[in-house]
């Protein structure tokens, strides 16, 4: 069945680039219909939408971090990935990514472990 | 966006049922019917239980229902398991096509 993998650096410096990979397996990213997705909860609070890629490649960003953020996809190696610009002690948090029901913007049935990310010098 | 509004907590007994609230506004909860809910338990990623205000996926007790009331959605669980107990959240879409999320519920079966 399908799975969702995140990877990437456990440790960012303030003021650096997160960058993340969510790799998909039993499954084609561009099935047609379904979002992808991203999400994070800091340590002890509540999740938080970060942004969505549709299969077709359009992208969707929460508000409050549409400037620091770039969601893109790698059909080659079934891949989505996060980059988060310019971070911050705030950015500290376990982030998972996500697939979407088929046509479902908000419902995501699929996800990955997560991946814990600190910010810190 | 604003957070969706849910209660900090709700308990119940094995048995009985739960009601969550999740309240937002006319651009978001109260203008559509895609209000999603999760279950979290500590340390595992969040599982889809309600989506469409009161569809439920395929795998997921029936003992789950969702509803929605103008700008409101409900979330309840009937004849409440010791399994039960996890954190809560609410999800909608919006208007300028986001995603936003309540500040979640912390469910105790007592």
């Amino acid at each position: 069945q399908l799975q969702l993998q995140e990877s990437g650096p456990g440790l960012v410096k303030p003021s650096e680039t997160l960058s993340l990979t969510c790799t998909v397996s039993g499954g084609s990213i561009s099935s047609g219909g379904y979002f992808w997705g991203w999400f994070r909860q800091p340590p002890g609070k509540g999740l938080e939408w970060i942004g969505t890629i549709y299969y077709s490649g359009s992208t969707y960003y929460n508000p409050s971090l549409k400037s620091r953020v770039t969601i893109s996809e790698d059909t080659s190696k079934n891949q989505f990935s996060l980059k988060l610009s310019s971070v911050t002690a705030a950015d500290t948090a376990m982030y998972y990514c996500a697939r979407s029901l088929k046509e479902a913007f908000e419902a995501f049935d699929i996800w990955g472990q997560g991946t814990m990310v600190t910010v810190s010098s | 966006q604003s957070a969706l509004t849910q209660p900090a907590s709700v308990s119940g007994s094995p048995g009985q049922s739960i009601t969550i609230s999740c309240t937002g506004a006319i651009s978001d909860v109260g203008g559509y019917n895609y209000v999603s809910w999760y279950q979290q338990h500590p340390g595992k990623a969040p599982k889809l239980m309600i989506y469409d205000v009161s569809n439920r996926p395929s795998g997921v007790s029936n003992r789950f229902s969702g509803s929605k009331s103008d700008n409101t959605a409900s979330l309840t669980i009937s004849g409440l398991q010791a399994e039960d107990e996890a954190d809560y959240y609410c999800s909608s879409y919006t208007s300028s096509t986001t995603l936003v999320f309540g500040g979640g519920t912390k469910l105790t079966v007592l």
